[in-house]
């Protein structure tokens, strides 16, 4: 069976544009959730979609954005990207609500200028 | 409350050694304990997992144990080998909703 995959793996862009990450989660897992990663914070939450619609939220501004398709396909947007949104960008799926194992993709490095 | 608290930083062990990492929580809500190892250039790898309704679990060469009442719990590596070399995370879940991390070890296990 396939892992989480995730698309772009790299991505370069300046500081106002703003960008999208896309996630394929294991084939038969119904939720999807967002980890951002950086040296300093360690791994932070993001937010957790299930039937497309989005369960739990953490702790980013709202310039951090999120969705999930009937396929289960999750993206996740960023506008007005700033310095500080450079990192890797983590997804995880599992099968859903109640069904702890999370299964992480290889992530996006996002980079910032 | 809602921290995991994740030591050593970094650690260092020889080829056969037993490297231990330690976590700590607060959030007695928490209900699933997982341990995750990341490569460079990957993302997290499940490991281990364990909840608080057991003191141990043991998965071929790692073995988590855990103590709910000093809400702590750890991560054994029987006979480490060089290519155990990379970070390892706990993290702390309450019934399938976020996972919250600790801070992430680096181990390198020397030949």
């Amino acid at each position: 069976k396939a892992g989480v995959t995730q698309t772009p793996r790299y991505l370069i862009k300046t500081r106002g544009q703003q960008v999208t990450l896309s996630c394929s989660p294991i084939s038969g897992h119904r939720s999807v959730s967002w980890y951002q990663q950086t040296p300093g914070q360690g791994l932070q939450f993001l937010f957790e979609y299930f039937s497309e619609t989005q369960r739990n939220k953490g702790n980013f501004p709202g310039r951090f954005s999120g969705r999930q398709f009937s396929n289960s396909r999750s993206e996740m947007n960023v506008s007005t990207l700033e310095l500080g949104d450079s990192a890797l960008y983590l997804c995880a799926s599992s099968l859903g609500m109640g069904y702890n194992e999370q299964f992480f993709g290889p992530g996006t490095r996002l980079t910032v200028l | 409350q809602q921290q995991v608290k994740q030591s050593p930083q970094s650690l260092i062990v020889q080829k056969g050694g037993i490297p231990i990492i330690n976590c700590a929580y607060e959030n007695t809500a928490f209900d699933y304990f997982p341990w995750y190892q990341q490569f460079p250039g990957k993302g997290p790898a499940l490991l281990i997992a364990i909840r608080p309704d057991v003191s141990e679990k043991k998965e071929g060469r790692f073995t988590i144990s855990f103590n709910k009442s000093a809400k702590q719990f750890s991560l054994h590596i029987m006979d480490s080998q060089p290519g155990d070399s990379a970070t390892y995370f706990c993290a702390a879940e309450t019934s399938g909703s976020r996972l919250t991390f600790g801070e992430g070890t680096q181990l390198t296990v020397n030949p």
